[in-house]
């Protein structure tokens, strides 16, 4: 199946900083969708993002579906923006659309 | 709010026990889909049904069992529980088969004494 890596794997900031979260892919895919995981572990939609780049307020994510990955970035950091942020992936043909996880990445915003 | 709602938000039970996690989907999402979260697995599929019929099995184990009812709302029953199943249960949607965005739920947090 599909292997998802995510890095780096924990991150510590303060208030206010920039941070770029990698996610990478082992192999084609037509899904691809960022979460934000709250300490309360609530999974949060942030992107959909097959190909090709969005924003979204301070967020903003690209997936370059050729070269198998994403990059998440994160600009002018709030607390708020603390938790687990997760990859997931999937190639979906009409029959099993799973998403498949990668481990995630801890982010830490320390006022 | 994603528009997926899963009850209870919290369960905790006993060793051997069975219990049963319920599913609404967002409104007009035919999809349904399940996953496990615990802290050695990580986020992992479970199940997914289409318009009441299932659709793909991930790895979830034979003592789990799901379906989904006409009015599409999806059930997961865990039997003969072990501390082991203990983790957070994530129910969630999406449209038409392909490729499509799937929102989750608030999640079930089970808790195996």
């Amino acid at each position: 199946g599909i292997q998802v890596e995510q890095s780096p794997p924990d991150l510590i900031l303060q208030e206010g900083a920039n941070s770029t979260l990698r996610c990478n892919f082992s192999d084609s895919v037509n899904n691809l969708q960022w979460f934000h995981q709250n300490p309360w572990g609530q999974l949060i939609n942030l992107f959909y993002i097959p190909s090709g780049t969005k924003q979204n307020g301070r967020l903003s994510a690209t997936t370059v579906a050729t070269e198998r990955y994403s990059l998440l970035y994160i600009s002018s950091s709030q607390t708020t923006d603390s938790g687990v942020y997760f990859c997931a992936v999937a190639f979906s043909n009409f029959g099993n659309e799973k998403l498949t996880f990668g481990t995630g990445t801890r982010l830490t915003i320390i006022p | 709010d994603s528009g997926v709602t899963q009850t209870p938000k919290h369960l905790i039970t006993a060793t051997g026990q069975r219990v049963t996690l319920r599913c609404s989907p967002r409104s007009g999402d035919l999809s349904v889909y399940w996953y496990q979260q615990s802290l050695d697995q990580g986020l992992q599929f479970l199940i997914q049904y289409y318009n009441g019929e299932e659709r793909a099995k991930g790895n979830i184990l034979e003592r789990f069992s799901a379906q989904q009812f006409p009015d599409l709302h999806s059930e997961l029953n865990l039997s003969s529980l072990e501390l082991g199943d203990s983790a957070l249960y994530f129910c969630a949607s999406s449209g038409a088969p392909g490729a499509d965005e799937q929102f989750f739920g608030p999640g079930t947090r089970l808790t195996v004494l």
